[in-house]
């Protein structure tokens, strides 16, 4: 059974860089795209980005300027970095895989997602 | 890109059928077939429920079902039952090979 972790601070003071790693288990890394996206409590949800197990990426253009992801396959993980957050970037983030490459080029679906992690932005 | 557009607020009793629909433009849910929904519980993770419009993931009760019209998807859930009491949220791929949600639908079981 697929199984995604979340992983980093639960803290981050405003103007300074956001990091989370998640980390999946119980399943190969490859060849999946996997997502990042968040939820401001009471909100909606919120697509982030999206990382390939190659390394290529896409992002929100909402939010591209801010965001730069990555992936380690030697450890199942991969990760999203989000840059001057503000107030408005508080939620929870879920990481989440897409569709197998060889099936789903689109990587739209969300099959596993993780339990999700609060990040809070202070001033 | 902007959210889909979805009703706050549905209600239906036990046994019911309600739909929730989602409406997009022709650059997401009007030019691909890649529409997909999510259950979510209070305090937990999203759970596909449908993708690729109306497939249903293994496990998932065919008493949930879905469909598109132009730039409108819609999900249907038949023979309500309470523990169906959730939020649901659409999605689409879109033209620029981005993701977008819609803003949930709160599905109360009256």
């Amino acid at each position: 059974q697929v199984q995604l972790q979340e992983s980093g601070p639960g803290l981050v003071k405003a103007s300074e860089t956001l990091s989370l790693t998640c980390t999946v288990s119980g399943g190969s890394i490859s060849p999946y795209y996997w997502s990042w996206i968040r939820q401001p409590a009471g909100k909606g949800l919120e697509w982030i980005g999206r990382i390939y197990s190659s390394g290529s990426s896409n992002s929100n253009p909402s939010l591209k300027s801010r965001v730069t992801m990555s992936v380690d396959t030697s450890k199942n993980q991969f990760s999203l970095k989000l840059t001057s957050v503000a107030a408005a970037d508080t939620a929870v983030y879920y990481c989440a895989r897409g569709g197998n490459y060889y099936y789903d080029t689109t990587g739209y679906r969300f099959d596993y997602w993780g339990q999700g992690t609060l990040v809070t932005v202070s001033s | 890109q902007s959210a889909l557009t979805q009703p706050a607020s549905v209600s239906g009793s036990p046994g019911q059928s309600i739909t929730i629909s989602c409406t997009g433009t022709s650059s997401d849910i009007g030019d691909y077939n890649y529409v997909s929904w999510y259950r979510q519980y209070p305090g937990k993770a999203p759970k596909l429920m449908i993708y690729d419009v109306s497939n249903r993931p293994s496990g998932i009760s065919n008493r949930f079902s879905g469909s598109k019209s132009g730039n409108t998807a819609s999900l249907t859930i038949s023979g309500l039952q309470a523990e169906d009491e959730a939020d649901y949220y659409c999605s689409s791929y879109t033209i620029s090979s981005t993701v977008v949600f819609g803003g949930g639908t709160k599905l109360t079981v009256l």
